[in-house]
């Protein structure tokens, strides 16, 4: 059973720092991972999907990468703002069926100005 | 464009009431879903739909049931609802099999008393 972990639950930077947000899943059979983000009594909002062939995708500030013999996947953001506060939450699809994308519980992320 | 739209946004319901969530996608999706949220778990599969006509369970398909009523709409239903209902539902829908971007719409926030 697919299971995905995301460390650390909950992270403080100050304003302008470089971070990196972690994803563990526990099957390598993928078909493709998300980084999502969720504002607060909000839905997700999609920032990358890395398919099972790539290694990377990058929007802006924000690069993920895919290293799915090990199991990971990172969230890199540059030079963090406080409007980038929010939840970030990684998914994997199986390459199996494809419908059961499995989440993980989300990283909390606090810029301070 | 309004995506994905989930009603009723808020409700309260007491043991036992049965009330319908209801959901609806104008990008012409064939794949919808429905999964709930609740504090450090991350977000859990109830019910898939993988195209128009057919629905199947998810990781947490007890007490709900579902219709995809038509390619655009996708309904959960609690029969019975119990206090451990209580949860963040969202719905979600993707263009074809784990390839594309889930769009997800904003939440519906229920109380079971």
């Amino acid at each position: 059973k697919q299971e995905v972990t995301q460390i650390p639950a909950a992270l403080s930077v100050p304003e302008g720092e470089n971070l990196v947000l972690n994803c563990s899943f526990t099957d390598s059979a993928i078909y493709n991972l998300q980084w999502f983000r969720q504002d607060p009594g909000k839905g997700l909002t999609s920032l990358l999907l890395i398919q099972s062939s790539q290694r990377e995708q990058t929007s802006g500030r924000l690069n993920a990468s895919l290293d799915k013999s090990s199991g990971r996947s990172t969230l890199y953001i540059a030079a963090s703002q406080p409007g980038d506060s929010a939840t970030y939450l990684c998914a994997v699809s199986p390459n199996t069926g494809g419908f059961k994308t499995i989440f993980g519980a989300g990283t909390r992320l606090f810029v301070k100005a | 464009n309004a995506g994905v739209t989930q009603t009723p946004k808020f409700q309260v319901l007491k043991t036992g009431q049965s009330m319908t969530l209801q959901c609806a996608q104008d990008m012409n999706h064939n794949s919808m879903y429905w999964y709930r949220q609740d504090p450090g778990m991350g977000l859990r599969l109830i019910y898939y739909s993988a195209s128009e006509g057919t629905t199947d369970k998810g990781e947490v398909p007890n007490g709900y049931n579902v219709s995809r009523l038509n390619k655009r709409e996708f309904s959960l239903r609690l029969e019975s609802a119990a206090p451990s209902q209580t949860s963040v539902y969202f719905c979600a829908s993707r263009a074809q099999i784990s390839g594309n971007t889930i769009y997800f719409g904003e939440g519906s926030w229920l109380t079971v008393v």
